[in-house]
């Protein structure tokens, strides 16, 4: 069993409508909790992190972290076409926030 | 600021060929790592290093050498390139060894190699 598990999709949306992306994990050490956005074809750039559980909100982007439940997810308000891309969770150990472990990445299709 | 580069773009090497993939940073990071990419596994960490002259292996560092000279390059080496190792390579780099906090990585554009 991986680490950390993520839905692959894809996941088709119209535009405008609100997107859940989910994380499932096993290892109760981490503490540091991240969502990573990955258009086709280039790198992947962080969008947000969480420390510990908790919310946290950046635009219309909001992340939450259920340590009691292992699950982190990602909500996206009024999706765009420039929200398609793959969503990668990724994981870290405290003192070794570096080292990600990553979900294998979630499809998204924002339809005009 | 360039971020983070990688050269080349694409490879195709034959089954046991030798390579070495090209990673800069111009941010003056100390920390730097090499991550592979293959379909729905996420990325996995193949090696990482907290500065110059240190380095150490991630979760998938058989058949991959680094070495880290200094600050702003940290080279791949696949010593005798094999089908498994066909992937999307990415670099990344973050200020410092996290300790108790988070530092972002910041990723290269990665480089695709395809081993037949």
């Amino acid at each position: 069993q991986k680490e950390v598990e993520q839905d692959p999709g894809p996941l088709s949306v119209p535009e405008g409508a609100i997107v859940s992306l989910n994380c499932t994990y096993s290892n109760s050490a981490f503490q540091y909790f991240m969502w990573y956005r990955q258009y086709s074809r280039k790198g992947p750039e962080l969008l947000m992190y969480t420390y510990s559980s908790g919310n946290k909100e950046d635009g219309r982007f909001t992340a939450q972290v259920d340590k009691s439940s292992k699950y982190i997810s990602l909500f996206i308000r009024d999706s765009q076409p420039s929200d398609s891309a793959t969503y990668l969770c990724a994981m870290a150990y405290n003192n070794a926030g570096n080292m990600l472990t990553f979900g294998g990445g979630t499809r998204l299709m924002v339809k005009p | 600021n360039a971020g983070v580069t990688q050269t080349p773009k694409f490879q195709v090497l034959k089954t046991g060929q030798s390579m070495t993939l090209q990673c800069a940073q111009d941010m003056n990071h100390e920390y730097m790592s090499w991550y592979r990419q293959d379909p729905g596994m996420g990325l996995r960490l193949i090696h990482y290093s907290v500065g110059a002259g240190i380095t150490d292996q991630g979760e998938v560092p058989n058949g991959y050498n680094v070495s880290r000279s200094t600050t702003e390059d940290f080279p791949l080496r696949l010593l005798s390139a094999a089908p498994s190792q066909t992937s999307v390579y990415f670099c990344a780099s973050s200020p410092e060894l996290a300790g108790t906090s988070y530092n972002e990585q910041f990723f290269g554009p990665g480089t695709r190699l395809t081993v037949l």
